[in-house]
């Protein structure tokens, strides 16, 4: 069983809608992450919060914004997404420590029509 | 910066098989060195992990020391499953501090394990 809990497990949407993607986890970590993974591809890193604020943002795109309501919850917000967007996005959190590892959540499968 | 140098997939093996995925690292100093697995339609799981020199993770069969002299972090197991059919990342931190840990994966090693 994951500790890091991602909903909607699969989500299809068109290149108009606003859709949102929840991550939540109550490991009491404070640095958590937005991943992009494509097909047979490692994990891409796309954001990092550190104590709910915005650290990394790796040059994504506007039409990805994240949000972290609390230390437990993390939202990325979905707006006028692409067909080349569509992949596994997935969810991330750890301690601060430089030899802590990532906990990942299952992932939202992302299909964009 | 850091980052790994993964052997290439996909690896086949008939079950009971010896497992071995390369995987080297370039680092300052001397980060924490882990290996991930993916199973089928799920996330990134911690396979296991070795924080310093010479130390050996081990988790569920596998296997991997972490080798100063040969900058090596390779995964090994002596007798594959059906079930450790996945992929296999080897990744360690990047070299950024105070934002997190960002960490370098690897390519992944893609592996099937038949009856």
């Amino acid at each position: 069983d994951t500790e890091v809990t991602q909903t909607p497990k699969h989500l299809v949407m068109g290149m108009t809608n606003k859709k949102s993607l929840k991550c939540e986890q109550h490991m009491g970590h404070r640095a958590m992450y937005w991943y992009k993974q494509k097909a047979k591809k490692p994990p891409e890193l796309m954001f990092v919060y550190s104590y709910e604020k915005l650290s990394i943002n790796e040059s994504v795109p506007s039409r990805f914004s994240p949000e972290c309501p609390n230390s437990s919850l993390l939202n990325l917000h979905l707006h006028a997404l692409q067909p080349e967007d569509s992949a596994l996005y997935l969810c991330a959190s750890s301690r601060q420590g430089s030899r802590d590892p990532l906990h990942f959540g299952n992932g939202t499968r992302l299909t964009v029509t | 910066g850091n980052s790994v140098t993964q052997m290439e997939g996909p690896v086949t093996l008939s079950e009971e098989a010896f497992l071995t995925i390369n995987c080297t690292y370039t680092a300052t100093g001397y980060p924490s060195l882990f290996w991930y697995v993916q199973y089928p339609g799920e996330g990134l799981q911690l396979l296991l992990k070795a924080t310093k020199a010479d130390d050996k993770g081990s988790n569920k069969g596998f296997e991997a020391t972490y080798r100063k002299e040969t900058t090596s972090f390779h995964l090994e197991k002596g007798s594959v499953q059906v079930s450790d059919s996945a992929v296999y990342f080897c990744a360690l931190p990047l070299t950024r501090t105070n934002t997190g840990n960002q960490f370098y994966f690897g390519t992944g090693t893609s592996l099937t394990v038949i009856p």
